[in-house]
């Protein structure tokens, strides 16, 4: 069965210092977002991704982050300057076009020490 | 408006107990309201999922109640085992083409002992 799937599955880092969280999404695909979940607390939208450009973003995704997609596989979350509060689960999904059903991967645990 | 209250925020049921989990959201344009299932260090995955034009929904031990009124659903876990023991989150979501995020509730830790 096709899954999403995320890499690397820990990242620790240090206060400031970029990270780039990839995932690689289900291939006839056509939607993408990136969730965060804070240990212990609900999943919350972070951005929605489709025909190369960002569709939605929240509060949350401020200037720090990024998304890409760089070739038609991969699709990365960059945090340029990470803060104590990025320390998350990070989940990608995808969505395929005429579909409910948005499939998560396994999740990045992000570290920010 | 955006959110989605869930309750209760964790539960103990015995094997072959019924739990039932609650979530009422505010806005009206919400029109697909799955419920995902979470084992710890792994992704939510959909367990079942409901539109507003019907009123319940069954799917094997899983049972979806609707109340568009009241705009409120509960998942119940019927015949409840061990291995139902997981964290569920209910979810809502406007349909709007090239971007259908999903608004979590807050998610509820269900513990099945036998």
């Amino acid at each position: 069965e096709p899954e999403v799937t995320q890499t690397p599955s820990h990242q620790v880092t240090q206060m400031g210092q970029e990270v780039i969280l990839r995932c690689v999404p289900i291939s006839n695909h056509l939607y993408f977002y990136w969730y965060r979940q804070i240990l212990g607390q609900k999943v919350e939208f972070l951005v929605s991704f489709y025909n190369n450009e960002i569709s939605e973003k929240s509060e949350i995704f401020d200037d720090q982050f990024s998304v890409e997609r760089p070739d038609g596989s991969n699709f990365t979350l960059k945090i340029r300057s990470t803060k104590l509060e990025d320390s998350a689960m990070y989940f990608c999904a995808s969505l395929e076009s005429n579909s409910d059903e948005q499939f998560f991967g396994p999740g990045t645990r992000l570290t920010v020490l | 408006q955006q959110q989605v209250k869930q309750s209760p925020q964790s539960l103990i049921v015995q094997k072959g107990g019924i739990p039932i989990i609650n979530c009422a959201y505010e806005n009206t344009a919400f029109d697909y309201f799955p419920w995902y299932q979470q084992f710890p260090g792994k992704g939510p995955a959909l367990l079942i999922a409901i539109r507003p034009d019907v009123s319940e929904k069954k799917e094997g031990r899983f049972t979806i109640s609707f109340n568009k009124s009241a705009k409120q659903f509960s998942l119940h876990i019927m015949d409840s085992q061990p291995g139902d023991s997981a964290t569920y989150f209910c979810a809502a979501r406007k349909s709007n083409f090239g971007n259908e995020k999903l608004t979590f509730g807050t998610g509820t830790r269900l513990t099945i002992i036998p």
